[in-house]
């Protein structure tokens, strides 16, 4: 079974505030991506990258950055943490080819008060 | 432009009373197409692909089946476990080296007793 792990469930920061979120797949996937899930917006892509040390940006990049410095492992950092920020993130991986399911992980809800 | 849309937003079933999704999708070169299942606070869990036109795949009481146009899940008796949030996905020829998928909104069901 594919496994995505995530950080933390749950967060709190203040703003202004640098935070890390981490995802880790154990399923050798080349691709990874980063969502926020908003009540009425859906699925919004932040950043994805396809490669080691590779990123695009998706939709919604403003105010975050990522890393992937290793494979199976993909961080978001908010470089300064505002209260818009608050949300469900959610990290996914994916094989490489014509079509391949995204995996998702169980979801970190961050607050920033 | 690429877009999927989902309806209806929520449905409202009684136990046993089965019924359809729709995801309606306008995309250049389709792939495959995705359905997920999301409880409250959890990340997305892979359900379905279907590749073309014609193809179904059946879970239990779900049954997903693919046209040039759209996709439908149907639930055929459901219980209230099946209370969820359904998405469905597409991935494009465009997006194959990335895994870029193009989300719907998702449709809330609940199943009451």
């Amino acid at each position: 079974d594919v496994k995505v792990t995530q950080s933390s469930r749950y967060l709190v920061k203040r703003t202004g505030e640098k935070v890390f979120l981490e995802c880790v797949q154990d399923m050798d996937h080349e691709n990874m991506f980063w969502y926020r899930q908003d009540p009425g917006l859906g699925l919004r892509l932040i950043y994805f990258s396809y490669d080691v040390k590779m990123k695009e940006k998706g939709d919604i990049p403003e105010g975050y950055s990522v890393s992937r410095e290793k494979k199976e492992r993909f961080s978001l950092i908010l470089e300064s943490a505002s209260t818009n920020q608050t949300s469900m993130y959610l990290c996914a991986s994916s094989l490489t080819g014509p079509i391949s399911e995204q995996y998702f992980g169980p979801g970190t809800r961050l607050t920033v008060t | 432009e690429d877009q999927v849309t989902q309806s209806p937003e929520a449905l409202r079933l009684q136990e046993g009373e089965s019924s359809s999704l729709n995801c309606s999708y306008t995309v250049s070169g389709l792939r495959g197409l995705f359905w997920y299942r999301q409880d409250p606070g959890k990340g997305p869990e892979f359900l379905f692909t279907l590749y073309s036109a014609g193809e179904e795949k059946e879970k239990e009481r779900l049954k997903a089946t693919l046209t040039k146009k759209e996709s439908f899940l149907h639930i055929t008796a459901p219980k209230p476990e099946d209370s969820a949030t359904y998405l469905c996905a597409v991935q494009t020829a465009g997006s194959s080296n990335t895994g870029k998928l193009i989300f719907g909104q998702g449709t809330t069901l609940q199943v009451k007793p």
